[in-house]
């Protein structure tokens, strides 16, 4: 059971190029998010989706596309990469069905926009 | 709005306790959680508390909601230093989005 999965773990782009930071989850979860943290600033919201063909914005969405057309993956894309971009990004699943609930994460993918 | 906020650094002497804490805002917020972080790695579930609840006790962590407050806390009993790590607030948002809103995160130094 891999839990959620991000590739790459590291990337440098120039300014200007794009890219897509793939996520994937195997445990059927509805609901996916992006967070990037950033020193001091937490985790902050970027897209998030509560299913196949829905998606939403969060706190920072400037810059970044999402795209859910199936339940296993949410892939993020960067149109334009700048160095405000450069940050570690997480992406989450969590499902809702009554009782507890808990956000499972990927291990990151540290970004540096030169 | 909804904002989430914790203190960025506590330091501790092994052997002591820690008591890490946050203040929150959106107060139909259904579930609050502690997340930790090691030093390159992702987030860890480590303990959550349903809003209902006042205190969540689980081994050498316990959890306190003051929900008139809005105020959340994680006590560490006996903290080690493998408890060294970054500890995030989180509140689920209200409505069925899986949302959840951060704290910017308080690192735990655990002296020896």
């Amino acid at each position: 059971n891999a839990g959620v999965t991000q590739t790459p773990k590291f990337q440098v782009l120039k300014t200007g190029q794009s890219m897509t930071l793939q996520c994937a989850q195997d445990m059927n979860h509805e609901y996916m998010s992006w967070y990037r943290q950033d020193p001091g600033m937490g985790l902050r919201l970027i897209h998030y989706s509560v299913g196949a063909g829905i998606t939403d914005q969060g706190e920072v969405p400037n810059g970044y596309n999402v795209s859910r057309s199936t339940t296993e993956d949410f892939p993020l894309r960067l149109l334009s990469a700048a160095p405000s971009q450069t940050s570690v990004y997480f992406c989450a699943s969590s499902t809702s069905q009554g009782g507890e609930t808990e956000a499972f994460f990927g291990q990151g993918t540290r970004l540096t926009v030169v | 709005g909804e904002d989430v906020e914790q203190s960025l650094f506590l330091s501790v002497r092994e052997g002591d306790s820690s008591v890490i804490n946050c203040t929150y805002t959106d107060s139909s917020s259904t579930y609050l959680y502690w997340y930790k972080q090691e030093p390159g790695a992702g987030l860890q579930l480590l303990t959550y508390i349903f809003s209902n609840m006042d205190m969540k006790q689980d081994q050498r962590l316990t959890v306190l909601l003051n929900k008139k407050d809005k105020h959340l806390s994680l006590r560490i009993a006996d903290t080690q230093t493998g408890d060294s790590a970054i500890y995030f607030c989180a509140e689920r948002f209200s409505g069925n989005t899986g949302k959840l809103i951060f704290g910017q995160g308080t690192t735990l130094q655990v002296k020896p």
